[in-house]
């Protein structure tokens, strides 16, 4: 079964400071990726994702990750957040032709005006 | 309705009691998930419905938990003799699972199970 972990689970950061978050997981196979975001009170909601292709991948509001096949990672980077980004990002992944995504903790994040 | 809907929005029971929560996927979506997330983690995947049958039950904790999709739409968590330790947010998604999908889930806002 595939594992997901995220580090630095808690992340203070100020406006315009760049920001990245790691992510790792478990699985030898063929794997699709994504970010999903939490803002306060809200639903998750998905960030972005990677399937095959080019593996820096673009998403919504500014954020981007890339795809490090090698490392079996897929870190989660924006070069100037801003106060509306804080909010908590989840890392999921799952197997080519499976349905259950597996998720990571979570990263935290507090953007300070 | 546009998204996905759960109801009720927060659940308060005691412990032994029995317990249903109920999702509304969007529109048109065939696949529905059910995920639980407990305080601090990151949401866990219990069970997966293909129009009204359970494709993946795998990830229910044991027998107490069970999920029904009568008529391919609507689904209906049920939790018996609820513990304690049943205590999270249980989450639905739905997603389109077909020519067009985009393999992105669509997550409602969640129920929040509180067991004394």
């Amino acid at each position: 079964a595939q594992s997901v972990s995220q580090h630095n689970h808690h992340v203070i950061l100020s406006e315009a400071a760049s920001l990245e978050l790691g992510c790792n997981y478990s699985y030898g196979g063929t794997v699709n990726l994504f970010w999903y975001v939490q803002y306060p009170g809200q639903h998750l909601q998905l960030l972005l994702k990677y399937f095959s292709g080019d593996p820096l991948v673009k998403g919504i509001k500014g954020f981007e990750a890339e795809f490090i096949k090698s490392k079996f990672s897929f870190n989660l980077r924006k070069p100037s957040v801003q106060w509306s980004d804080t909010a908590e990002y989840f890392c999921a992944v799952n197997a080519y032709g499976n349905n259950r995504l597996a998720f990571g903790k979570g990263n935290q994040v507090v953007v300070i005006p | 309705g546009a998204g996905v809907s759960q109801t009720p929005s927060n659940k308060v029971t005691e412990k032994g009691k029995y317990v249903e929560l109920r999702c509304d996927p969007i529109s048109g979506h065939t696949a529905l998930y059910w995920y639980r997330q407990s305080l601090g983690q990151g949401p866990e995947f219990l069970i997966y419905f293909q129009g009204t049958g359970a494709a993946d039950d795998s990830g229910l904790p044991n027998d107490r938990f069970f999920a029904v999709r009568p008529e391919g739409s609507v689904s209906t968590l049920k939790i018996q003799r609820t513990e304690r330790g049943d205590s999270a947010v249980y989450l639905c998604a739905s997603s389109r699972r077909d020519s067009r999908d985009t393999g992105e889930l669509f997550f409602g806002e969640g129920s929040r199970l509180t067991v004394l």
